[in-house]
């Protein structure tokens, strides 16, 4: 199975700030990862797909990269509505595996 | 709109059986590969199986084959998840995600249904 590996495991941040959110997967996997946001007691939202593509409706604020088995999500300007809990999930083989989850707080 | 409406979650004895289902609208459901992802409490998301579009071909994470089966009835928009030999480990919220057009990542999540597998 293919290990997702994010970092930090949480992170404090202040409103207006940039950051990034890093994903390893344990072996080569082009770009076929995805990003999702998840509030406490809701639904994951879904974010990115492709590494770098922007699902449907998601601001601009988010961005992603990386290729192979390197992997970044970055949120900038952030806003209280932005802090939240950000996985990263490959789908380039079976089993389809998440990483462990970043929890975002605010500073 | 996409609607995703996770149904069938409760409590049930280890060794019991469950079944879920997923009522969708808002898009045409017979194109579109179908999940179910879990999250035990206070853990990860972890994906627990998909289905294509037409039911021929199923995949699920080993922690769960030969216990639970997915399913689908186009014809009635709906997604199911059987689940038999229930343990305490498969206690989770439930989810059903649609998987995009490009049959690549989920799109679209449901709001969840709580499973709790207990004595």
């Amino acid at each position: 199975d293919i290990q997702m590996t994010q970092s930090p495991s949480s992170l404090s941040a202040s409103v207006g700030d940039r950051v990034t959110i890093t994903c390893r997967a344990s072996q080569g996997i082009s770009n076929h990862v995805a990003w999702f946001q998840q509030k406490p007691g809701k639904a994951p939202k879904s974010l990115i797909y492709a590494a770098s593509s922007l699902q449907s409706g998601v601001p601009s604020k988010f961005s992603g990269s990386g290729s192979g088995t390197d992997f970044t999500l970055t949120i900038s300007s952030l806003q209280p509505e932005d802090f939240a809990t950000y996985y990263c999930q490959q789908y380039n083989s079976y089993p389809f595996t998440f990483g462990q989850g970043t929890k975002l707080e605010i500073k | 709109e996409v609607q995703l409406m996770e149904s069938g979650g409760g409590l049930v004895q280890p060794g019991g059986s469950l079944r879920l289902s997923c009522a969708a609208s808002g898009f045409t459901f017979s194109w579109y590969w179908m999940s179910w992802v879990r999250q035990a409490p206070g853990k990860g998301l972890e994906w627990v199986a998909n289905i294509k579009q037409d039911g021929s071909e199923e995949r699920y994470v080993d922690s769960v084959k030969g216990r639970f089966t997915i399913s689908r009835d186009n014809a009635k928009t709906s997604l199911f998840l059987q689940m038999n030999s229930l343990r305490p480990e498969d206690t989770a919220v439930y989810y059903c995600a649609r998987i995009d057009i490009r049959g690549s990542t989920f799109d679209y999540w449901g709001q969840g249904a709580l499973v709790t597998v207990s004595s």
